[in-house]
């Protein structure tokens, strides 16, 4: 079966200093990768996806940047993080080929930028 | 444009009663509707999809949900609440018109259930 990881869960980063989060996904190959934010537990924002390695497509200009090294890995970054930046971060995948497939997210990572 | 709304921040039922949690869509082609539920610190969970058929989904959990084409609405259901329902819904659909697997989500829905 399928399964999603993010990591850290939880992260406290002064203004200023550089983030990396990271997300895998196995027992599904090829799979689109997505970066989500959700601010004070309500909508979704989709940050970036991706459709394959190396593949990525940004939706929002922003402090952030997102990698696909592998296949099943999607990393969020940021060079200097924002007080803006704080939130609580989705790693989802879904199928490659199936449209009308649903997404699959990971546990999440609660970041506080002081 | 593809578009999800969600028109009640939040919905407020006894224990025992039946819910509704409202959505409606706006799309270009046929839709790909989606709900998910998530609970407090936790990613979302799918509950239910309708892509093509009866208009009428079940899902996890006891959820339902009816696809209403002229309305273009996707209500979700549940015949008798649980407290332990009580969580943020999320409605979801395919954004088909960029070629991507884009998916667009509705605003969220607290849905509280009491005791």
């Amino acid at each position: 079966s399928q399964t999603i990881h993010q990591w850290p869960a939880t992260l406290v980063q002064p203004v200023g200093s550089p983030l990396s989060l990271e997300c895998t996904v196995e027992g599904t190959s090829n799979p689109n990768l997505y970066w989500y934010r959700q601010a004070a537990g309500r909508g979704l924002q989709l940050l970036f996806y991706s459709v394959g390695i190396g593949q990525i497509s940004s939706e929002v200009p922003q402090n952030l940047s997102a990698s696909r090294p592998q296949d099943r890995q999607f990393i969020l970054s940021s060079k200097k993080l924002l007080l803006s930046d704080s939130g609580f971060y989705l790693c989802a995948w879904g199928p490659f080929a199936g449209g009308n497939n649903e997404q699959f997210f990971g546990p999440g990572t609660r970041l506080t930028v002081l | 444009a593809q578009s999800v709304a969600q028109p009640e921040d939040q919905v407020n039922v006894a224990e025992g009663n039946p819910l509704t949690v409202k959505c409606t869509y706006s799309v270009s082609g046929n839709p790909y509707l989606f709900w998910y539920v998530q609970y407090p610190n936790r990613g979302l969970q799918f509950l239910l999809k309708y892509i093509t058929g009866d208009n009428l989904v079940k899902g996890s959990y006891g959820f339902e949900a009816e696809f209403n084409k002229s309305q273009t609405s996707f209500h979700l259901k549940k015949p008798s609440a649980l407290v332990s329902d009580s969580a943020l819904y999320f409605c979801a659909v395919r954004d088909i018109s960029s070629g991507t697997y884009k998916y667009i989500f509705g605003t969220g829905t607290r849905l509280k259930v009491l005791a």
